[in-house]
């Protein structure tokens, strides 16, 4: 039930057009719904986040679209450049014994083709 | 840079040593986080410190051992590891808000 589900493995993607990473959960408890990257070498790093009372939160090219009844979210990369090529985890927190704890995807590696 | 440092970014060990990770942060968060992150894999939480106190154990074997002196510095020492444990470890720390910012990791190979 801690679980979060993420889809694809990885992703290939032509410049310019749009990568769709999936994700999937099932405790309700969970009440925020980040979305990190992660380059060769480096850290993740958060990209955008959303909480459950949104149906959608949109940075940039990046775009979380969350379905609270179905209890999945995606992250929508528009316009993919070759600069996005990273690995991109999808994560969902809720509070524990007092604490903010952190369940992590798989992880998707995308890769974008000039 | 996040502001959470890591250190060594590499180690290499053979089962019979003792080491320690460390992670440093200056940005005045009050929780640490201790992942593993292994290939094909989610990452793993292994431990969390709020205030200093340990508020998470992730069922973790105790060759793992963590130590939180202050809200600044977090450790993670190893002693007699198996291969399997090689990865890369990931600190993070948080201040109130549900943000958490990890650093680049330490890779670690056990030999």
């Amino acid at each position: 039930q801690q679980q979060v589900k993420q889809s694809p493995q990885s992703l290939i993607v032509q410049k310019g057009g749009i990568s769709i990473i999936n994700c999937a959960y099932e405790n309700t408890a969970f009440d925020y719904f980040p979305w990190y990257q992660q380059f060769p070498g480096k850290g993740p790093a958060l990209l955008i986040a959303i909480r459950p009372d949104v149906s959608e939160k949109k940075e940039g090219r990046f775009t979380i679209s969350f379905n609270k009844s179905a209890k999945q979210f995606s992250l929508h990369i528009m316009d993919s450049q070759p600069g996005d090529s990273a690995t991109y985890f999808c994560a969902a927190s809720l509070i524990s014994s007092g604490t903010y704890k952190y369940i992590f995807g798989t992880g998707t590696r995308l890769k974008v083709l000039a | 840079e996040t502001g959470v440092t890591q250190t060594p970014r590499h180690l290499v060990m053979g089962m019979t040593n003792k080491k320690s990770l460390k992670c440093e942060q200056h940005l005045g968060h009050n929780a640490m986080y201790w992942y593993k992150q292994s290939a094909k894999k989610p990452l793993e939480l292994m431990f969390v410190y709020n205030f200093k106190e340990q508020t998470e154990n992730n069922s973790v074997p105790s060759r793992f051992s963590p130590e939180c002196p202050n809200s600044s510095h977090l450790f993670l020492h190893l002693h007699t590891l198996q291969p399997e444990d090689s990865a890369l470890y990931l600190c993070a720390s948080r201040l109130s808000g549900n943000t958490i910012y990890f650093g680049e990791g330490s890779w670690l190979t056990v030999v």
